[in-house]
């Protein structure tokens, strides 16, 4: 069965450095989310990704945050300048489109665990 | 927005015994609910969605849920748990007020199945 995968598993950075958090999304896949879920809080949606562009983002996606697809497999979420508090597991997510943008089911990767020093 | 609870961080069953994982919401339109569970180290898997129509869904590993729109719920039940369903759930919501793909989790519920 298909699988979305997450590359690394566990990231260590210190403050205010740039890391790049991988993910291959469900191969005919064409919706693409990152979520994030700080150690004993809720899962929280940042960003949702279609057809090359942001299609909805939360107040937690600042400046700080990006997202890219820049080949036809990997879509990456960017933290330019890492804070303390971005410390989280992170989700990539992709769903296919057929059943409809808003009813779709996201399928989630293991997640990427970021810990900033 | 929309929101929802899980009022149970635990909820602890014998092996053999039906279970339930509470589940309520709050939304402007009409909630797309969905159930997924996460397993030590591993992503959050799908179980089974409401999107319309019968009120009580069947999902994956005999899984399944009934939506309550008076009482605003969609509980998540199973017959007769195993050892095997101890993980994480988490409920999930979207508003069909908003058409997004902001999708809101509950806190999330452990649940343990004692053999």
């Amino acid at each position: 069965e298909p699988e979305v995968t997450q590359t690394p598993s566990h990231q260590v950075t210190q403050m205010g450095q740039e890391v790049i958090l991988r993910c291959v999304p469900i191969s005919n896949h064409l919706y693409f989310y990152w979520y994030r879920q700080i150690l004993g809080q809720k899962v929280e949606f940042l960003v949702s990704f279609y057809n090359n562009e942001i299609s909805e983002k939360s107040e937690i996606f600042d400046d700080q945050f990006s997202v890219e697809r820049p080949d036809g497999s990997n879509f990456t979420l960017k933290i330019r300048s890492t804070k303390l508090e971005d410390s989280a597991m992170y989700f990539c997510a992709s769903s296919d489109g057929t059943s409809g943008r808003v009813t779709d089911t996201q399928y989630f990767g293991p997640g990427t665990r970021l810990t900033v020093l | 927005a929309q929101s929802v609870a899980q009022p149970e961080d635990q909820v602890n069953v014998a092996e053999g015994n039906p279970l339930t994982v509470k589940c309520t919401y709050s939304v402007s339109g009409n909630p797309y609910l969905f159930w997924y569970v996460q397993y030590p180290n591993r992503g959050l898997q799908f179980l089974l969605k409401y999107i319309t129509g019968d009120n009580l869904v069947k999902g994956s590993y005999g899984f399944e849920a009934e939506f309550n729109k008076s009482q605003t719920s969609f509980h998540l039940k199973k017959p007769s748990a195993l050892v095997s369903d101890s993980a994480l759930y988490f409920c999930a919501v979207r508003d069909t007020a908003y058409n997004n793909n902001d999708m809101r989790f509950g806190a999330g519920t452990r649940l343990t199945v004692k053999p």
